[in-house]
């Protein structure tokens, strides 16, 4: 079962905040966050596992709430490098992971 | 900085044919995956491989798929006989010596079937 990724698409200007949403309807174990650019491939984020450990780049930050099967990631005072299309996945380990649709960001000057 | 790289970077083949996809992942990696993206959509499993056998795979990856790691650096994603709808980007990636470690994603490979 994929995740459930909110909002579909984002238009921000330069500065401004965002908080992309990723919901699960099965208990989770970890949830991963990926960014990919047109033509590229998806760049790791952000790792969030049951427990509260998290590992990813400092000027990410996102939330996990086991209890509601939820994540979120925040992204503040975006740039135009934050543009592309983030993906929330589910799984790992040896399964692989199962990503959700993803959503747009698009920054604008 | 360790990355995993891909090759060829397009292939374009006739519908029937077999391709095959490789990669080397980065060297002390044990986990290694293949997905695929069909243009414009979500990044979608294909199988996952680890201590020399496939660890899961989903329902995209039928009879006509298979995995092969010939030696201790090459991975390889075989399509034996490949459809007009296997056309997608082929992303390689290798995680690291613990579950649930981030995966780090190669180039791609773009398959083209005509």
């Amino acid at each position: 079962q994929q995740p459930v990724q909110s909002p579909q698409a984002v238009i921000l200007r330069e500065g401004e905040d965002a908080v992309i949403n990723c919901s699960s309807s099965k208990a989770l174990y970890s949830v991963h966050w990926y960014r990919q650019k047109h033509g590229e491939a998806p760049v790791f984020l952000m790792i969030l596992l049951k427990g509260g450990e998290q590992k990813g780049h400092d000027k990410i930050s996102a939330s996990f709430n086991e209890k509601k099967q939820q994540s979120s990631l925040y992204l503040t005072a975006s740039q135009l490098s934050y543009s592309g299309t983030y993906f929330c996945g589910t799984g790992g380990g040896a399964d692989g992971l199962t990503f959700g649709k993803g959503t747009h960001l698009i920054i604008q000057p | 900085e360790p990355e995993v790289t891909q090759t060829p970077s397009h292939q374009v083949t006739q519908m029937g044919q077999e391709v095959i996809l490789r990669c080397v992942p980065i060297s002390n990696h044990l986990y290694f995956y293949w997905y695929r993206q069909i243009l414009g959509q979500k990044v979608e499993f294909l199988v996952s491989f680890y201590n020399n056998e496939i660890s899961e795979k989903s329902e995209i990856f039928d009879d006509q798929f298979s995995v092969e790691r010939p030696d201790g650096s090459n991975f390889t994603l075989k399509i034996r006989s490949t459809k007009l709808e296997d056309s997608a980007m082929y992303f390689c990636a290798s995680s690291g010596d613990r579950p649930y470690n981030e995966q780090f994603f190669g180039p791609g490979t773009r398959l083209t079937v005509l």
